[in-house]
């Protein structure tokens, strides 16, 4: 257990649906950050949240949406989906640190399969 | 914006032999770091190996280690006496101070008995 919970595991929907994405970061930290890996591909950066505010936006798409909660959990709500935004969703969390940046701590994703 | 290469899509290696994994930057930011993550069949991205630019000493964890070379922006993670639990897709990764980080597409690694 990496200390970042995603849920759902796994996912399938139908296209045109909305479906929602929850990610709790590990404890203590404050950054979290959205990635999806389509199949046997790189990950591509979504957006990040730091202490409940947009920090960076990478090319998510208008039907995409985020948001970090007050406890710091964060959600991604995808919609009118299609049969290309089947992939893998991660999570990662990151703290900060003063003493430099130790990289993320990975969620074990959400496997969203659109049919 | 920062691009991060990784030129060898496959390699192969040899159980208890050594394998290098390449891996090249692109940034004009003097403050950041550079990670290899291990994504292994599970889909568990797992990290293996960190590095602070304004380190020269080249990191170590266990059998695997880099080869930083700043100047050349490249970053090369070097994986000694190979187990089959190694065998998984690595990914390079470059992390400015407090930014995002910008993943390479992966290198997938066999490990031969």
């Amino acid at each position: 257990d990496s200390g970042v919970t995603q849920t759902p595991k796994h996912l399938i929907t139908a296209t045109g649906q909305r479906v929602t994405l929850r990610c709790s970061p590990r404890s203590g930290d404050l950054s979290v950050y959205w990635y999806q890996q389509s199949l046997d591909q790189g990950l591509q950066f979504l957006i990040q949240y730091y202490n409940g505010e947009e920090r960076a936006k990478g090319n998510i798409l208008e039907r995409f949406s985020a948001q970090q909660f007050p406890d710091l959990h964060s959600e991604l709500n995808l919609s009118s989906l299609e049969l290309g935004d089947s992939a893998l969703y991660f999570c990662a969390s990151s703290p900060r640190y003063a003493t430099g940046d130790y990289g993320y701590t990975f969620g074990s994703g959400t496997r969203l399969t659109v049919v | 914006a920062q691009t991060v290469t990784q030129s060898q899509p496959e390699m192969s290696v040899q159980e208890a032999e050594t394998v290098t994994l390449s891996c090249t930057y692109d940034t004009s930011e003097s403050d950041y770091y550079l990670f290899w993550y291990k994504q292994p069949p599970s889909r568990q991205m797992i990290l293996v190996i960190r590095q602070e630019a304004y380190k020269q000493q080249n990191a170590t964890e266990n059998r695997f280690s880099v080869n930083f070379q700043k100047a050349a922006k490249s970053f090369s993670l070097k994986i000694s006496d190979s187990q089959l639990g190694d065998a998984a897709m690595y990914f390079c990764a470059y992390k400015p101070n407090a930014g995002k980080s910008t993943f390479g597409d992966g290198t997938t690694l066999t490990v031969k008995p």
